[in-house]
């Protein structure tokens, strides 16, 4: 019953250079997301997908990338890391249940990944 | 605008003692309601939700939490605070339909417990 697992869940990366944080869940979601967790901020949401083949952008997308080729991951690449990228970063998923509007669904979280970029 | 607003960002209680976390959204319908616990270095973990039916709903680890239309509020409450319960709590809100591009979240409460 792995659930959602993130890797690395430290990181230090240079200001320029370029990372993949990786998530993995193992329940058939068809939905996964990405947030970031800064303090005084809350989580908000990077990136999401509501399947393989679909992405979308959320509320600070900027400076960051995603796909998702199977159902199962849904790698975060920074391109081209910034110091306004250090952060918490969770992954989530959640599944839709049959005759369930989308609004119900039950977010899983990863543990987090905690990058810093100096 | 839809909004969350937890208004308090920092409680500390005694333990034993009882707690209530506030919630408070803005939304034109009966949107979908979640609280959420973060222990510290840990993920995010259901505590309950609330989608429909009886306004008092009762979640994992003694909490129970209770909508109230007419203050649009979804408040947390625990009769007894244990050492294990501090953390970080977070209400969030989704509206009916929406997908997961418009979950938001609350900016959290840390709860502190004092022995």
């Amino acid at each position: 019953n792995a659930g959602v697992t993130q890797t690395p869940k430290f990181q230090v990366l240079k200001t320029g250079q370029s990372m993949t944080l990786q998530c993995a869940q193992d329940m058939n979601h068809e939905y996964m997301s990405w947030y970031r967790q800064d303090p005084g901020m809350g989580l908000r949401l990077i990136h999401y997908s509501v399947g393989a083949g679909i992405t979308d952008q959320g509320e600070v997308p900027n400076g960051y990338n995603v796909s998702r080729s199977t159902t199962e991951d849904f790698p975060l690449r920074l391109l081209s890391a910034a110091p306004s990228q250090t952060s918490v970063y969770f992954c989530a998923s959640s599944y839709s249940m049959l005759g369930t509007p989308s609004g119900a669904n039950v977010l899983t979280f990863g543990a987090g990944s905690r990058l810093t970029v100096l | 605008a839809q909004s969350v607003t937890q208004p308090d960002i920092h409680i500390t209680v005694s333990e034993g003692a009882s707690l209530e976390l506030r919630c408070n959204y803005s939304y034109g319908a009966t949107p979908y309601l979640f609280w959420y616990v973060q222990s510290p270095g840990q993920g995010l973990q259901l505590l309950l939700k609330y989608f429909s039916g009886d306004t008092l709903v009762q979640g994992i680890k003694g909490f129970e939490a209770e909508f109230k239309r007419s203050q649009s509020s979804f408040n947390l409450r625990k009769p007894s605070v244990h050492w294990s319960d501090a953390a970080e709590y977070f209400c969030l809100m989704r509206n009916y339909g929406g997908s997961q591009g418009n979950l938001i979240f609350g900016k959290g409460t840390k709860l502190s417990v004092k022995p």
